[in-house]
C-alpha cells in the first residue's frame, strides 16, 4: 500500500529563516510526486510535480527535490505570505489514479 | 495555466434537500475529474473518480446513491448530494487532471465548496 508521511506536522519560522519540509514515501513504482499549498478554506494550489530521483524544481522562494525515498520542500527566506499548509502526494503505478496524500505540514512565518 | 472553478463556493441547505456542486476546468479539457471531501484539520479524502462519458468509480465506503456524480463533458463534472443530512456538512473539493492517464498527469484543484446542512 502506498504511503506518505510528512514532517514536521507544524513549523514556525521567523521571516527570513530558511528551512525544509520533509515528505517520505513508499510506493510501488512512482509515477509522480506532487507538492501543493493549501490556505484555510481554499482548495490546494499546485506547486510542483517531480517524476524521478534527482529531479529539482524551483518557484520563487520554494525548491522541491526528490530522492527514491523522500522529497524535500526547501523554503528560502520565507515571508509571512508563505504561511499555509503544504501537502505532499504520490501517484503510484498500481493502476489506480488515486493520489495518496500526506497529512500536511502547517507552516507559520512570523514577521 | 490550469484553472479549475467550483460553484457554489458556499451553500446552506435544510436537511432532506439535494445540493448540486459544479466543477469546471476553464482552460483545458479533463477526461478525468476527482471529488474529495475534507474534514477540519484533516487531509483530503477521495470520494470518487469521474471519467467523461462513463460511470464514476467510488471509493470504498462512499454511497454512490447519495453522492451522484455526472461528467457530461470534458470540462464539467457535477456532484449532487441527495437528501442531505447534517453529517454531510463538509468541504468538498474537485480536481481535474491535465494530461492523459499514465503520462504527465498532474491534478489541479478547485477552490472548494463549503456545504452546511441544517
Amino acid at each position: 500500500e502506498d504511503q506518505v508521511t510528512q514532517s514536521p506536522e507544524a513549523l514556525r519560522l521567523q521571516e527570513g529563516e530558511s528551512s525544509s519540509l520533509n515528505c517520505s514515501y513508499t510506493v510501488s513504482g512512482l509515477r509522480g510526486l506532487f507538492w501543493y499549498r493549501q490556505d484555510p478554506g481554499k482548495g490546494p494550489e499546485f506547486l510542483f510535480t517531480l517524476y524521478s530521483a534527482g529531479e529539482e524544481k524551483e518557484k520563487e522562494r520554494l525548491k522541491a527535490t526528490l530522492t527514491k525515498k523522500e522529497s524535500f520542500l526547501h523554503i528560502t527566506a520565507p515571508k509571512p505570505e508563505d504561511s499555509a499548509t503544504y501537502l505532499c502526494a504520490v501517484l503510484g503505478q498500481g493502476g489506480s489514479e488515486k493520489l495518496v496524500f500526506g497529512k500536511g505540514t502547517k507552516l507559520t512565518v512570523n514577521p | 495555466g490550469a484553472v479549475v472553478s467550483q460553484h457554489p463556493s458556499r451553500v446552506i441547505c435544510k436537511s432532506g434537500t439535494s445540493v448540486k456542486i459544479e466543477c469546471r476546468s476553464l482552460d483545458f479539457q479533463a477526461t478525468t475529474m476527482f471529488w474529495y471531501r475534507q474534514f477540519p484539520k484533516k487531509s483530503l479524502m477521495l470520494m470518487a473518480t469521474s471519467n467523461e462519458g462513463s460511470k464514476a468509480t467510488y471509493e470504498q465506503g462512499v454511497e454512490k446513491d447519495k453522492f451522484l456524480i455526472n461528467h457530461a463533458s470534458l470540462t464539467l463534472s457535477t456532484l449532487t448530494v441527495t437528501s442531505a443530512h447534517p453529517e454531510d456538512s463538509s468541504f468538498y473539493i474537485c480536481s481535474a487532471r491535465k494530461g492523459l492517464a499514465g503520462v504527465r498527469d498532474t491534478q489541479y484543484f478547485g477552490p472548494g465548496t463549503r456545504l452546511t446542512v441544517l
